[in-house]
C-alpha cells in the first residue's frame, strides 16, 4: 500500500466557491505532482514540484495552484471553482527520474 | 516532447487465455517505460517498468511487457488472464534525460474487459 493520501475523495460545490484538495504522503519524496483525468481517459500533468518552494506548471494549462511549503504535503487550489473545472485529480509521488509514481486514491471534484 | 500511443480503446479476452494491451512511444533518447493499472473509482497502482536490460519485464499479478526498441514497442502481457484482471490500463514514458517535467506522460488508457 503506498502512503499517500488525498482528500476529500468526493466534493460537490457551487460555482465561485474556493477549494483546497489536499495531499500528503509519508515516504519522504521529493518529487509530487498533480494530474487531471476526466472519468476513463487519459491523465495530464498540471503541477508538479520538486522540493520544498519549488512548484511549476505541468503540460495542461490549469487555472489552479499549488503549494509545497512541506516536503509531506501537497495542496492544490481553485480560487473560484467553475464546471469546466469538474474532473478527477490525482496527487502522485516519486523518487529520482526513473522511480514508479505513487498515487493517491484521487478526489472527484464536481462544480455545479 | 514524448508521447505514448495506447491504439485500443477496449480488449476483450475470454478468462484463461492469454492477453495483450499495446503501447508503443515516442521519446529523444533512450526511454524509461512504465505499466500502470486502475481499478474504478480508485488512484492508479504501478505494475512494471523498464528501464535497462533485459528486454522482458515481470512485474505484479503476473504481467510481463516486453521492450522493444527497433518498434518502439512497450506491449504488456500476460499468459492466462483472470476476471479481476479487468481495469483501466495505462501505459506510460519518460526520456531518460531532457528539460522540462519529469512527470511521466501517460497514454490514453486501454480498457482491458476479461469475460468469464
Amino acid at each position: 500500500e503506498a502512503d499517500i493520501y488525498q482528500t476529500p475523495r468526493y466534493l460537490v460545490i457551487g460555482t465561485g466557491k474556493k477549494i483546497t484538495l489536499e495531499c500528503s504522503q509519508t515516504m519522504g519524496h521529493d518529487k509530487m505532482y498533480w494530474y487531471q483525468q476526466d472519468p476513463g481517459m487519459e491523465l495530464h500533468l498540471i503541477h508538479y514540484s520538486y522540493g520544498v518552494n519549488s512548484t511549476e506548471k505541468g503540460d495542461l494549462s490549469s487555472e489552479s495552484t499549488v503549494s509545497r511549503i512541506r516536503t509531506e504535503h501537497f495542496p492544490l487550489t481553485l480560487e473560484s471553482a467553475r464546471p469546466s473545472h469538474t474532473s478527477q485529480y490525482l496527487c502522485a509521488s516519486g523518487w529520482g527520474r526513473a522511480g514508479e509514481l505513487f498515487f493517491g486514491e484521487g478526489s472527484r471534484l464536481t462544480v455545479l | 516532447a514524448q508521447s505514448v500511443a495506447q491504439p485500443e480503446d477496449q480488449v476483450n479476452v475470454a478468462e484463461g487465455n492469454p492477453l495483450t494491451v499495446k503501447c508503443t512511444y515516442s521519446v529523444s533518447g533512450n526511454p524509461y517505460l512504465f505499466w500502470y493499472v486502475q481499478y474504478p473509482n480508485r488512484g492508479l497502482q504501478f505494475l512494471l517498468k523498464y528501464i535497462t536490460g533485459d528486454n522482458l519485464v515481470k512485474g505484479s499479478y503476473g504481467f510481463e511487457a516486453e521492450f522493444n526498441k527497433s518498434q518502439t514497442s512497450f506491449h504488456l502481457k500476460k499468459p492466462s488472464a483472470l476476471v479481476s484482471d479487468s481495469a483501466l490500463y495505462f501505459c506510460a514514458v519518460l526520456a531518460h534525460s531532457g528539460g522540462g517535467a519529469d512527470g511521466l506522460t501517460f497514454g490514453k488508457g486501454t480498457h482491458l474487459i476479461i469475460q468469464p
